[in-house]
């Protein structure tokens, strides 16, 4: 079946705009997670959904950055007032809805701002 | 907060070998632990998840362990090939679905 997918896969904008960011997980999957990579670190929870609603949103650096599922599904992650510090790899993983809690990951978007 | 390191940090070896990535741990208090490869430019890509109650799992050419009390857990990968090149990467999860990742391992098998 089909994965996790993410667009767009690249995104370049300029320093203070706003960006959004689309994960769609796998059909079923009912926990919904987003990473940010730097380049050589591992993934860096952002947030985690379970359902619509947002059950942890601890990593979330600062109040620039935003998530939303708003039919427990498909996601956006929002970006406000970009910085360059901002740019990395945002990487979405979902989980179906058992004890394992095994993550599976999407492709990732890699933003670039300038 | 649970930190995540693994060693070494890059490992070069002949196609063939069998080796040991290593992760440690600093809370025992772990739900599980998923061990990942990362092509370049490339998302994660699940090898094995172990659930806390358990102490091995196997895939293939791959084994990895879990040793709770002592925060470690090891990836054996057998008879290594070229196509085994990649970075790995371990992730704890805590009982709230919080994952904690290491910076990896570079793997480098050469022909």
């Amino acid at each position: 079946g089909a994965g996790v997918s993410q667009t767009p896969s690249n995104k370049v904008t300029e320093k203070g705009k706003y960006v959004e960011l689309r994960c769609d997980p796998i059909s079923g999957h009912t926990a919904l997670y987003w990473y940010r990579q730097s380049l050589g670190q591992g993934p860096e929870f952002l947030i985690y959904f379970q359902g619509t609603g947002a059950a942890d949103d601890s990593g979330l650096p600062n109040d620039r950055f935003f998530a939303v599922r708003p039919e427990g599904s498909v996601s956006t992650l929002k970006i406000q007032r970009t910085e360059r510090g901002d740019s990395a790899v945002y990487l979405c993983a979902s989980s179906p809805p058992d004890d394992r809690h095994e993550q599976f990951f999407g492709p990732g978007t890699r933003l670039t701002v300038l | 907060k649970q930190e995540v390191t693994q060693i070494p940090a890059a490992l070069s070896v002949p196609e063939g070998e069998n080796l040991v990535l290593n992760c440690s741990f600093t809370d025992s208090a772990i739900y599980n632990l998923q061990w990942f490869r990362q092509d370049p430019g490339k998302g994660l890509t699940s090898l094995l998840l172990i659930q806390s109650s358990q102490r091995e799992q196997t895939s293939g050419r791959l084994n990895a362990s879990l040793d709770k009390s002592s925060g470690r857990s090891t990836l054996y990968i057998a008879a290594s090939q070229p196509g085994d090149s990649a970075t790995y990467l371990c992730a704890v999860g805590n009982n709230f679905n919080k994952f904690y990742f290491g910076s990896g391992t570079k793997l480098n098998v050469k022909p």
